[in-house]
């Protein structure tokens, strides 16, 4: 069974608080992906990696940044985490020749 | 600017009948086209997906449409069941691998 696993369900952060999302997949696959989903917005890309220490900027990155270190880790970090950053954020991955494969989500909740 | 568009953002439909879900999208060097179920508080799974080169693939009680003419694609789901109630997604993905996602539509099955 193929597995993308996200650390936690629900968080619930301060403003300011600096927060990581970690991502582990066991599909030995090369690209990996954060994307926020929001009602009515539907699912934007925050940023994206296709190799170790390798990543790209997405549609949102803003107040993001990433760390990839192992192949089988993408962690998403919020700097300082503001309330607009409320979200589910849901992480991916692929082979570049298949479909995505999806984490549970995190839905994170900044006060 | 959204590439990958979905326009109702809801559907109901009665158990047994047929659910058409709708997905346009306006860049035509897209290649690779899918759709993903959302239920809530879970990540996207994989459905069905389809190749530009066809213009119907079909799996079960779901059958993917093509018409690249008019850049639009539909997912059919005969008959619908309850347990289909969900968000589906619609999803691009161009040969630089980067998948485009729709805004999704909520699909209720009413029994």
């Amino acid at each position: 069974d193929v597995k993308v696993t996200q650390s936690s369900r629900y968080l619930v952060k301060r403003t300011g608080e600096k927060v990581f999302l970690e991502c582990v997949q066991d599909m030995d696959h090369e690209n990996m992906f954060w994307y926020r989903q929001d009602p009515g917005l539907g699912l934007r890309l925050i940023y994206f990696s296709y190799d170790v220490k390798m990543k790209e900027k997405g549609d949102i990155p803003e107040g993001y940044s990433v760390s990839r270190e192992k192949k089988e880790r993408f962690s998403l970090i919020l700097e300082s985490a503001s309330t607009n950053q409320t979200s589910m954020y849901l992480c991916a991955s692929d082979t570049g020749n298949t479909e995505a494969f999806f984490g549970q989500g995190t839905r994170l909740t900044v006060v | 600017d959204q590439q990958v568009k979905q326009n109702s953002p809801s559907l109901s439909v009665q158990e047994g009948r047929i659910s058409i879900l709708n997905c346009d999208y306006t860049n035509s060097m897209f290649d690779y086209f899918l759709w993903y179920k959302k239920y809530p508080a879970e990540g996207p799974t994989f459905l069905i997906s389809i190749s530009s080169i066809k213009d119907k693939n079909e799996d079960g009680r779901f059958t993917v449409f093509l018409n690249k003419s008019a850049k639009h694609l539909s997912l059919h789901i005969v008959p619908s069941q309850p347990g289909d109630s969900a968000v589906y997604f619609c999803a691009s993905q161009n040969t630089g691998n980067q998948f485009y996602f729709g805004t999704g539509t909520s699909l209720t099955v009413i029994p």
